[in-house]
């Protein structure tokens, strides 16, 4: 299957601070992105969907100003963070698809702890 | 709303018996369904899709889909210690996937 490589795996970073996730996809062209964050033993929520040189599009409830999408080419998408507060501590997950392909491919995810 | 119905668990089957998986979903416009697995700590992993009704088969993993009943399953044949994880069904309609909560598997040795 596709590879998609996101960045970092952990982070620890103080509160207030902010903090940037890279998602890439490796071997194909990602005209959408897909971001989820994942709580222990809970399921998938998806924050925002991100397509190639537009304006993300947010889940209700989750503030674009305090998760900054930006997905400047085909093969890249990032996450900031920023001003993280311990709440913002979870699993956050990065997921692409080719255009025309209708797989899903996940990023190996980043453990967010905020102190 | 485009909901995907999944039983949390957990399932525990004995090494070597059939685990089954079952998925139910709303929207009749959903066009492809997947499942993936998860073990804890990591992300999902893509380990089957099926697009028409019917059987799909490979290897171990047989998914059946059911659009006139708006389910699909997932069998895992000779289950093993190292299937046990959370299984999440997905629905994909247009440029969207749906995600069901999981279903926890443990295949006891």
């Amino acid at each position: 299957g596709a590879v998609v490589s996101q960045h970092p795996s952990w982070v620890i970073c103080k509160s207030g601070t902010s903090v940037k996730i890279e998602c890439r996809s490796l071997d194909f062209q990602a005209t959408t992105m897909f971001w989820y964050r994942q709580f222990p033993k809970q399921s998938l929520m998806l924050m925002a969907t991100s397509n190639e040189g537009s304006k993300a599009t947010y889940e209700q409830g989750v503030e674009k100003d305090k998760f900054l999408i930006n997905h400047a080419s085909l093969t890249l998408s990032t996450l900031t963070v920023t001003s993280a507060h311990p709440e913002d501590s979870s699993f956050y997950i990065c997921s692409a698809r080719e255009g025309g392909n209708e797989k899903l491919f996940f990023g190996s995810g980043t453990q967010l702890s905020v102190l | 709303q485009k909901e995907v119905e999944q039983n949390s668990g957990p399932l525990s089957v004995p090494e070597g018996a059939i685990a089954s998986l079952n998925c139910t979903y709303s929207d009749r416009g959903s066009q492809s369904f997947f499942w993936y697995r998860q073990y804890s700590g990591k992300s999902p992993e893509l380990i089957m899709f099926i697009y028409s009704n019917g059987d799909k088969e490979d290897g171990r993993f047989t998914a059946q889909l059911n659009k006139a009943s708006q389910y699909v399953s997932l069998l895992i044949r000779d289950s093993q210690p190292s299937d046990s994880a959370t299984y999440l069904c997905a629905v994909n309609i247009g440029n969207q996937f749906y995600f069901g909560t999981g279903t926890s598997l443990t295949v006891i040795p």
